[in-house]
């Protein structure tokens, strides 16, 4: 199976300041990186797949870079609503599997 | 709007079967795979089992293989999980979800199932 290690695992930011997350892959997954967002009381959102591609209703200040084994979720100018926990999942292979988690607080 | 509500959980004691359901609505159901994902108690999400759109293919996680069965029922746009042969370690939330491309666009809000004597 193919492990995918996010760091870091917890993330304290000011609204307004930017903010990077790496996920990486025990092996190439090419570009097929997605990120997801996990929020108390909502169901989970797709934010980015296939590395850089923005889920329709992503916001543009969120990006997403990388490929082969290393990964980047970038959030610009962070928003009130942005804090929350954020996992990568990589769709190369079957199992699909995912990152452990980041969570972002506000500092 | 794409709805997708689980039913179906609870405690159940270890070596025992339990079936899930979830009720999608908001969107052509037999359109599109489906999938089943769990999340531990303090642990990440984990990728369970998916089928395809007619039914007609199924994938499972190694340590679920042969004890859970997903299915679906297209005519009343309802997904399944029947588990069985129930272990402590299956205790987790499980969520449904529509799955794009090997990845999940939209996401229930999760039931709960725990496994315990």
């Amino acid at each position: 199976d193919v492990q995918m290690t996010q760091s870091p695992s917890y993330l304290a930011a000011s609204p307004g300041e930017s903010v990077s997350i790496s996920c990486k892959a025990s092996k190439s997954i090419n570009t097929y990186l997605a990120w997801y967002q996990e929020k108390p009381g909502k169901t989970n959102k797709l934010l980015i797949y296939s590395g850089s591609t923005l889920q329709s209703g992503t916001p543009s200040r969120f990006s997403g870079s990388g490929s082969g084994t290393d990964f980047t979720l970038t959030i610009r100018s962070l928003e009130p609503e942005d804090f929350a926990v954020y996992y990568c999942q990589q769709h190369n292979e079957y199992p699909l599997t995912f990152g452990s988690g980041t969570k972002l607080e506000i500092k | 709007e794409v709805q997708l509500v689980e039913s179906g959980g609870g405690l159940v004691q270890p070596g025992r079967s339990m079936k899930l359901s979830c009720a999608a609505s908001g969107f052509t159901f037999n359109n599109y795979d489906m999938a089943w994902v769990c999340q531990a108690p303090k642990k990440g999400l984990e990728w369970v089992a998916t089928i395809s759109y007619d039914g007609s293919s199924t994938y499972y996680r190694d340590s679920v293989k042969g004890r859970f069965t997903i299915s679906r029922d297209n005519a009343k746009s309802t997904l399944y999980l029947q588990m069985d042969s129930l272990r402590s370690e299956d205790t987790a939330t499980y969520y449904c979800a529509r799955r794009l491309r090997r990845v999940f666009d939209y996401w229930g809000q999760g039931v709960m199932v725990t496994v315990s004597s």
